[in-house]
């Protein structure tokens, strides 16, 4: 159980465009979801919590106008890139939080972005 | 400020041996511990946590030790097998903190057979 999806798991976009990454949760209703990124060889770095039907809540450092995150439902959250730059390049992670009490976030598999 | 620091960022372990890792920090509002595993590519896996009232938790191969008050916790991996090769992640939460994990850099394991 607690299985999260990602889509897709690799995307490769030109500088100036926008990128739409989904996040599922396929067994389990998610109130709340978490976005990471992690540059090569680094921990992971939280970038925002997204709780459903609320704005989400960034941290420190994370522009809120580039990094758009929408959790429309219980099972779904998508992080849109926009205007993406070459630096923006990084995997990308959600996790989802079953139920509202407990610590353990499940996991996607990750997203790969690329921009050239 | 890295409140979660995993001060080895490789570890090398002969099969059949136990795989110590450890991880320290600096928050004392932290109370609930967790490890996670990674493989090149994808997202981390759970694997075993614990809550600051307890010094142990054990499931199967792996167990976690907790030291509050050297602010210190480690995995235990006995028997180490080929398959546990993977980074592993120390993750540390605040009641208080809106459930959100703060990551330690991560060390990676190599099971030699």
């Amino acid at each position: 159980g607690a299985v999260v999806s990602q889509h897709p798991s690799r995307v490769i976009c030109k500088s100036g465009t926008s990128v739409k990454i989904e996040c599922r949760s396929l067994d389990f209703q998610a109130t709340t979801m978490f976005w990471y990124r992690q540059f090569p060889k680094q921990s992971l770095m939280l970038m925002a919590t997204s709780n459903e039907g609320s704005k989400a809540t960034y941290e420190q450092g994370v522009e809120k106008d580039k990094f758009l995150i929408n959790h429309a439902s219980l099972t779904l959250s998508t992080l849109t890139v926009t205007s993406a730059h070459p630096e923006d390049s990084s995997f990308y992670i959600c996790s989802g939080l079953p139920g509202l009490a407990g610590f353990e976030q499940y996991f996607g598999p990750g997203t790969r972005l690329t921009v050239t | 400020d890295q409140q979660v620091k995993q001060n080895s960022p490789s570890l090398s372990v002969q099969e059949g041996r136990i795989s110590i890792l450890n991880c320290d920090y600096t928050n004392s509002m932290f109370d609930y511990f967790l490890w996670y595993k990674k493989y090149p590519a994808e997202g981390p896996t759970f694997l075993i946590s614990i809550s600051s009232i307890k010094d142990k938790n054990e499931d199967g191969r792996f167990t976690v030790f907790l030291n509050k008050s050297a602010k210190h916790l480690s995995l235990h991996i006995v028997p180490s097998q080929p398959g546990d090769s993977a980074v592993y992640f120390c993750a540390a939460s605040a009641h208080q903190g809106a459930q959100k994990l703060v990551f330690g850099q991560g060390t990676r394991l190599t099971i030699n057979p």
